[in-house]
Order: structure tokens, then C-alpha cells, then sequence
């Protein structure tokens, strides 16, 4: 079975700061996929960054980038330089391989800035 | 190019009535996956359908149905609606082109049942 974790319920940020969001995960699949998702209150989930288990370099979208610690089952996302737009719920979710269509959500983090 | 749609936006339904959900794709997105989001249970994968046959299915229970049609539309139906049905249903569309097979969301319907 697949679970992801995110331990944060939420944080406040001040505007211009960096910002890490926690994701670990647990899957026996040698392959799978993380994603992040940012969901504002208006409801639509918004694509972030994608991170593919066999790939070698962290990857990089923007001012999002994903810390991906394979060995420690951790997927950590990035936010540099945040801004008031950036306040939103973050979603951490994985996708496993056969799984066809299905990703495997966290509880979510939800993130304030603050001027 | 259009994103993923949804209609309707917002829907008040009571207990026992049914409801049909429409997601529409973006183009050339063949997979359509269906997820419910409550705030007990976040988001739960629902089913996924690809090239009009479902592929994966969700713990859910036989009064939620989809189908998808060949323009890769899809819709959702739940029977005999009941209170915790009460949720935003969200839609996504994938290439389904492995490894990463991205999922864009579309807006969403909030269902009330009551």
C-alpha cells in the first residue's frame, strides 16, 4: 500500500522568504512519481512540479523545487522567495507504477503569507 | 489550449436523488481520472477511465459510476445520493504517457446534499 505524510497542518511565511513544505511517502513500487499540487480557495487543484523516482537530479520548476531524498522516502517542495499569492493549501501526492490514473494524496499543508 | 472543465460548478441535491457529473478534457488528454474531496476524508481517488473503459477503481461504493465517451469525455453518476456525499468532486486528465503522466485538475463541482 501506498501512504503519503505530511506533517505540517499549516504555517505562516512572510512575503519574500523561503518556504519548506515536509512530504514523505512509502511505497514497495521501484517506480513511481511525486507531484505537488496547490489548491486556493477558489477549489481547483494547480499543477507544481513533478519528480520521477529514477531521476537523477532534483527537479526544478520556477521558484518550486523539490528536495527528493529517495533513501530517506522524503519529497520535500521548495517555495523561494514567496508571495501573497502563493497562500494556498499544498498538497504532496504520488502516483505508483500500474496505479493507473490514481494518485495517492497527503492530508495537505496549508500556507499563509504574510506581508 | 482549454483546461480541464467541469460543470456544473455547484449543484444542491436531497438525500435519495441521483446526479451525473461532467468533466471535459483538456485536448488530447485521453485518460480522465474522477477524485472526491471532503474535509474528513481529503482526496480520495474515485475511478479512471481511459479510451472509454475503466481502468482503476477506488474504494468506493456501486452508486458511484462513470463513463467515458470517444471524445475522451467523461462523466460521473452517484445513485441514491446521501449526506456524506457532500463534497467537491474533482476531474484530471493525463496523457497517460508513463513515467510522469501529469494530472491537470479541472475547477471542480461542489455537490451539497441535503
Amino acid at each position: 500500500a501506498q501512504k503519503i505524510t505530511q506533517t505540517q497542518p499549516g504555517m505562516f511565511v512572510q512575503e519574500k522568504e523561503a518556504v519548506t513544505l515536509d512530504c514523505t511517502y512509502d511505497t514497495s513500487d521501484p517506480s513511481y512519481g511525486l507531484f505537488w499540487y496547490k489548491q486556493p480557495s477558489s477549489g481547483e487543484m494547480i499543477f507544481l512540479i513533478y519528480q520521477g523516482s529514477y531521476d537523477q537530479q532534483n527537479a526544478t520548476e520556477g521558484r518550486y523545487s523539490l528536495n527528493f531524498q529517495k533513501a530517506r522516502k522524503s519529497a520535500n517542495l521548495v517555495i523561494s522567495a514567496s508571495q501573497l499569492g502563493d497562500s494556498a493549501m499544498y498538497f504532496c501526492a504520488m502516483r505508483g507504477a500500474g496505479s493507473w490514473g490514481k494518485l495517492q494524496f497527503g492530508a495537505g499543508t496549508q500556507v499563509v503569507v504574510t506581508p | 489550449k482549454a483546461g480541464v472543465t467541469q460543470t456544473p460548478r455547484y449543484l444542491i441535491k436531497t438525500r435519495g436523488q441521483q446526479v451525473t457529473l461532467s468533466c471535459s478534457p483538456i485536448s488530447g488528454h485521453r485518460s480522465v481520472s474522477w477524485y472526491q474531496q471532503t474535509p474528513g476524508q481529503g482526496l480520495q481517488f474515485l475511478f479512471e477511465y481511459f479510451s472509454e473503459t475503466q481502468r482503476n477503481k477506488g474504494n468506493f461504493p456501486g452508486r458511484f459510476s462513470g463513463r467515458q465517451f470517444s471524445n475522451s469525455r467523461s462523466e460521473m453518476n452517484v445513485s441514491t445520493l446521501e449526506l456524506g456525499d457532500s463534497a467537491l468532486y474533482l476531474c484530471a486528465s493525463s496523457l497517460a504517457m508513463p513515467p510522469a503522466e501529469t494530472q491537470y485538475f479541472g475547477p471542480g463541482t461542489r455537490l451539497l446534499v441535503l
